[in-house]
């Protein structure tokens, strides 16, 4: 079955510090995988996925099929990055949908 | 250019009454979707609308109902609601399945 992982439900670091937020997945099938954030009081919005290999907002996030994994880091984080993040998996059991783990919230602290 | 517009924003129900959650989206989006977001859980799919004129069951679809009503509508029905349906419900178009998500700013359920 398809399934998305993200085994912190919170992850607290210091302003300026290196930031890795994890995201494994199980999917029998060639992955579309992408990362959605979710700011306080706002709407959920694409953050980046993988095809596309871009680096929004100084974070990105690299496809690793052998560990079936795509943690996403950046490697200092500001105090404005703390949200909700929630990694999803473009998946096929319910037509192509998106399977989305439980969410990760980061905290960045001053 | 509104994106995709959900009403109402907050609702307080009572068990066993029913309401109309509303979805429009206007950037000629093909595929719609309704997805409840509950702590610890992420976000679950409930029904989806691939095109106008379908729509399929997601992974938690009992208790509600919808209906594509043209290619920009998209509306979750909960017949009799239960303390269980509290939840916040997302709504999410999409030009087609599989590629990126636009979301509206959500629906605060409480069923009481």
């Amino acid at each position: 079955a398809q399934r998305v992982t993200q085994p912190e439900k919170l992850l607290s670091v210091f302003k300026g510090a290196p930031v890795e937020l994890k995201c494994n997945y199980s999917y029998s099938g060639s992955p579309e995988l992408f990362w959605y954030v979710q700011y306080s009081r706002q709407r959920l919005q694409l953050l980046l996925r993988h095809i596309s290999r871009e680096s929004i907002k100084g974070f990105t996030a690299d496809l690793n099929k052998g560990e079936t994994s795509f943690h996403l880091k950046k490697p200092f984080a500001q105090e404005e990055d703390s949200a909700m993040y929630y990694c999803a998996l473009s998946a096929t059991n319910y037509g192509q949908n998106f399977v989305f783990g439980p969410g990760t919230r980061l905290s960045v602290l001053p | 250019n509104a994106g995709v517009t959900q009403t109402p924003k907050f609702q307080v129900l009572k068990t066993g009454q029913s309401m109309t959650l509303q979805c429009a989206q206007d950037m000629n989006h093909n595929s719609m979707y309704w997805y409840r977001q509950d702590p610890g859980m992420g976000l679950r799919l409930i029904y989806y609308s691939a095109s106008e004129g379908t729509t399929d069951k997601g992974e938690v679809p009992n208790g509600y109902n919808v209906s594509r009503l043209n290619k920009r509508e998209f509306s979750l029905r909960l017949e009799s609601a239960a303390p269980s349906q509290t939840s916040v419900y997302f709504c999410a178009s999409s030009v087609g399945q599989g590629t990126g998500y636009t979301f509206g700013s959500g629906t605060r359920l409480t069923v009481v």
